[in-house]
């Protein structure tokens, strides 16, 4: 069964500490994937993707994420923090290339920032 | 150029009535999805058309819901009766696949989501 995991539900940084979300998945070949963040009273927003190529991608908001395949993990970081980054943020995959394309989706993580 | 939205923003319904959401996606995007996110759980895909034929509603929880897309633009959700357990903020996403340089992509953008109280 396809499944994401975002072992941490709750996370809280320093404003301008560095900051590692991770996320790991279990699909049946390697799938696209995707982080999302939902600010307060806001609806999702893509951060990143990942399809194929370079596995350190590079996003918006100064953010990245690395895709390590042995792991199955797809690690979002920022070097360092800004209060506005307080939000919460979704892991999720999809089919690669055309079929179907459904997302599955992690719990999320939810991050604090502290000032 | 204009995102996906959604109508309403909140809807506060009590158990056994109907209600409807509306999606309106990016223009020109042939996909269309519905997601859910129950309280304390993870966002759970409902169901995808691509214009106005579901290609997978495999999503869908029951037949109280109902899902159209008129014509390959809005689409709308229907739950009729709706129950307690069917509160949640559900999301529309609409999507383009892109081909560049032999490979097949695809982004998913997402509307605000409906937030649904059953009481």
């Amino acid at each position: 069964a396809q499944s994401v995991t975002q072992p941490d539900i709750h996370i809280t940084v320093s404003e301008g500490a560095s900051l590692e979300l991770r996320c790991n998945y279990s699909y049946g070949a390697t799938p696209y994937l995707f982080w999302y963040v939902q600010s307060p009273g806001q609806g999702l927003q893509l951060l990143l993707k990942y399809f194929s190529g370079d596995t350190l991608v590079q996003g918006i908001k100064g953010f990245e994420a690395e895709f390590k395949r042995s792991q199955s993990s797809f690690n979002l970081r920022k070097p360092s923090v800004h209060w506005s980054d307080a939000a919460e943020y979704f892991c999720a995959v999809g089919p690669p290339r055309n079929y179907g394309n459904k997302l599955v989706f992690g719990a999320g993580t939810i991050l604090r920032v502290k000032s | 150029e204009a995102g996906v939205t959604q109508f309403p923003s909140h809807s506060v319904i009590e158990k056994g009535q109907t209600v409807t959401l509306r999606c309106d996606p990016i223009s020109g995007h042939d996909n269309l999805y519905w997601y859910r996110r129950v309280m304390g759980k993870e966002i759970k895909f409902l169901l995808h058309f691509v214009k106005e034929s579901k290609q997978d509603e495999s999503g869908m929880p029951n037949n109280r819901f109902l899902a159209e897309r008129t014509g390959g633009t809005y689409s709308t959700l229907k739950v009729q009766p709706a129950e307690l357990e069917d509160s949640g903020v559900y999301f529309c996403a609409s999507s383009q696949l892109s081909i560049r340089g032999g490979l097949i992509s695809y982004e998913q953008y997402f509307g605000p989501g409906t937030r649904l109280t059953v009481t």
